[in-house]
């Protein structure tokens, strides 16, 4: 089946660093990819997407980057802050117009004062 | 407000009981979908579908019946309960042209 591979699944980063989460994914076809932001015992958020016209993407402190060539997109977040501090999953799309999504196994990162 | 509102919030059953998931969207989105999240494993999908009366396959669908009955209500069956099936369940909705769905608050069910 389709994979999409997150590492690390635990980041501990301390307060005003960058945290860098990458994924890998299989499938050629795959057109959008979006990230979510899971606090505990809530449901998954939506907070930043890329799709694959483009290269980079950046809402305030977020920034995704997408290499096509080597099927990898990253999240980065800048100056960290403990309410960041939460799980987050990346997902791929099945390829062009399929309406489904395969999910990374999600990072869990950790922000320290 | 665009909501998609699951229902029970909890539930503890049986091996081998029955047990409806329910799931309302006020989106008026076309796809929805069932999702299970299990540590070290993700969301992976159960059932999916994109309008009233059609039902796709997920990726883990054993065990699971699924229902869209209208526009806005999907159901997840689970007619033998097995402890395997312990899991938060999450319902999710998208409009479609490979949106990001939106996510209900999720059930958490325990099979005994």
């Amino acid at each position: 089946g389709e994979q999409v591979e997150q590492l690390p699944s635990i980041l501990r980063v301390q307060e005003r660093s960058s945290a860098s989460i990458n994924c890998t994914y299989e499938n050629s076809a795959s057109n959008y990819f979006p990230w979510y932001k899971q606090e505990p015992g809530e449901n998954p958020k939506l907070i930043i997407d890329i799709r694959s016209n483009m290269e980079r993407k950046q809402i305030q402190g977020l920034i995704v980057l997408l290499d096509k060539k080597a099927k990898r997109f990253s999240l980065h977040i800048t100056d960290t802050q403990p309410a960041d501090s939460a799980m987050y999953f990346c997902a791929a799309s099945r390829g062009s117009g399929y309406n489904k999504l395969t999910f990374g196994k999600g990072t869990v990162l950790l922000v320290s004062p | 407000e665009a909501a998609v509102t699951q229902s029970p919030r909890n539930k503890v059953t049986v091996t081998g009981g029955n047990v409806t998931l329910s799931c309302r969207q006020t989106n008026s989105h076309n796809y929805m979908y069932w999702y299970r999240q299990d540590t070290g494993h993700g969301l992976r999908l159960i059932h999916y579908s994109y309008g009233a009366g059609n039902l796709q396959i997920g990726d883990v669908p054993d065990g699971y019946k699924a229902t869209r009955t209208t526009q806005e209500d999907f159901f997840l069956l689970l007619e033998l309960a097995s402890p395997s099936q312990t899991s938060l369940y999450f319902c999710a909705t998208s409009p479609g042209n490979n949106q990001a769905p939106l996510f209900g608050e999720g059930t958490r069910l325990s099979v005994l």
